[in-house]
């Protein structure tokens, strides 16, 4: 069965320093692997998607990257802005497209 | 690009009343849309996937006859949770997928909180 495990649960930091998220994760071939930002009461907001081991992507503050077994989510010198909760899903090859999340890692970014 | 618009975005209704929820993607067509439910600190659990012009594929555990999905054109799909009771009470979110390779990012609408007194 596909799996996909978070970690930290949550995760506090003061402005401007700088930390990983882990997303672990277990599936039978990887079709790839999505990062997703979500706010309180809002729907997930799409930042990566990364398909091979090595492969890494960038957008502003954030990096991700990813190997066989897992990807980080780097956050370089957050802003109180990135707080949010940062959710990892995988697809598999097969499994007809379906995403299997994991439970996220709750962000809260202090001035 | 990429938006999907999700309606209502709160519902509060007596048990027994059936609710229809509206996932639109404004700026894409999308011949597979996705209906996800979430409970408090919990993760997205896939309910149905919906595929435009045919059956809805649903994961196990889900009532079909619950849950009726429907997904008559490429960009609106909806979800009709029947006779709902208390235990319905959650937030459903719906996804969307662009045309292309099955291993595009699904953009997501902003949810609708569902709460059956």
């Amino acid at each position: 069965e596909d799996q996909v495990t978070q970690s930290p649960e949550a995760l506090r930091l003061q402005e401007g320093e700088s930390s990983s998220l882990n997303c672990s994760y277990t599936v039978s071939g990887l079709r790839g692997l999505f990062w997703y930002r979500q706010d309180p009461g809002k729907g997930p907001e799409f930042l990566f998607t990364l398909y091979s081991a090595g492969e890494e992507k960038e957008k502003e503050r954030l990096k991700a990257t990813l190997t066989k077994k897992e990807s980080f989510l780097h956050i370089t010198a957050p802003k109180p802005e990135d707080s949010a909760t940062y959710l990892c899903a995988v697809q598999a090859t097969t499994g007809f497209q379906k995403l299997v999340f994991g439970t996220g890692t709750r962000l809260l970014v202090s001035p | 690009g990429a938006v999907v618009s999700q309606h209502p975005s709160r519902v509060i209704c007596k048990s027994g009343t059936s609710v229809k929820i509206e996932c639109r993607s404004l700026d894409f067509q999308a011949t597979t849309m996705f209906w996800y439910r979430q409970f408090p600190k919990q993760s997205l659990m896939l309910m149905a996937t919906s595929n435009e012009g045919s059956k809805a594929t649903y994961e196990q555990g889900v009532e079909k006859d619950k849950f009726l999905i429907n997904h008559a054109s490429l960009t609106l799909s909806t979800l009709t949770v029947t006779s709902a009771h208390p235990e319905d009470s959650s937030f459903y979110i719906c996804s969307a997928r662009d045309l292309g390779p099955s291993n595009q990012p699904q953009h997501f609408g902003d949810g609708t909180r569902l709460s059956i007194l």
